[in-house]
């Protein structure tokens, strides 16, 4: 069976400052791991994804996250925060089907 | 280009009264599928269809159930609405390829009272 465990159900940081959002995944096949965001009162928006192309993805708006199998983890990062990347984060994992299994997700706040 | 539309936005019923969310995508995709999103739990999935003729249960089916009309519509029917059905619906589609990934509509927030 495959699961998805968020560290961290609100994050908190500064404008300017680094965003890690923390992801581990369980899973008897190679992964294939996504991150979405959420902005309040709307649906979600993908940000990148492993396909196992390349450990170190790219995504929008100056995000990337790195998959490293010894940990099984996906974490998400920023350099530098703005107030526009407050929102909701979710990390998953597809299973067949292309199914997904969400983590519990991890609000982003970002203080001025 | 609409992508993933879904009616209505809101929606209050009382107990027991029935009515179906309605999707549709305009990419072109094969695979659909239902969510319902509760605070805390992420996004669980309810139904999904592969493709045209199919659907099958996800991992919270029960006092549900879908009908895909065809390859562009999805709709999910709440046939006797309970409390606990409060939540917020996603309808999201994905074209066929082992790394392609969902796309969402805007959700529909579900109030049973």
């Amino acid at each position: 069976a495959q699961s998805v465990t968020q560290l961290g159900s609100h994050v908190s940081v500064s404008e300017g400052a680094l965003v890690l959002l923390r992801c581990n995944y369980s899973s008897s096949v190679p992964p294939y791991l996504f991150w979405y965001v959420q902005y309040p009162n709307q649906g979600l928006q993908l940000l990148l994804k492993y396909t196992s192309a390349a450990t170190l993805v790219k995504g929008i708006n100056g995000f990337e996250a790195e998959f490293k199998k010894s940990e099984t983890s996906f974490h998400l990062t920023k350099p530098s925060a703005h107030m526009s990347d407050a929102a909701e984060y979710f990390c998953a994992v597809s299973g067949l089907g292309g199914k997904l299994i969400f983590g519990q997700g991890t609000e982003l706040s970002v203080k001025p | 280009n609409a992508g993933v539309t879904q009616t209505p936005k809101f929606q209050v019923l009382k107990t027991g009264q029935s009515m179906t969310l309605q999707c549709a995508q305009d990419m072109n995709h094969n695979s659909m599928y239902w969510y319902r999103q509760d605070p805390g739990m992420g996004l669980r999935l309810i139904y999904y269809s592969a493709s045209e003729g199919t659907t099958d249960k996800g991992e919270v089916p029960n006092g549900y159930n879908v009908s895909r009309l065809n390859k562009r519509e999805f709709s999910l029917r709440l046939e006797s609405a309970a409390p606990s059905q409060t939540s917020v619906y996603f309808c999201a589609s994905r074209r066929a390829g082992i790394y392609n990934e969902q796309f969402f509509g805007p959700g529909t927030r579900l109030t049973v009272l």
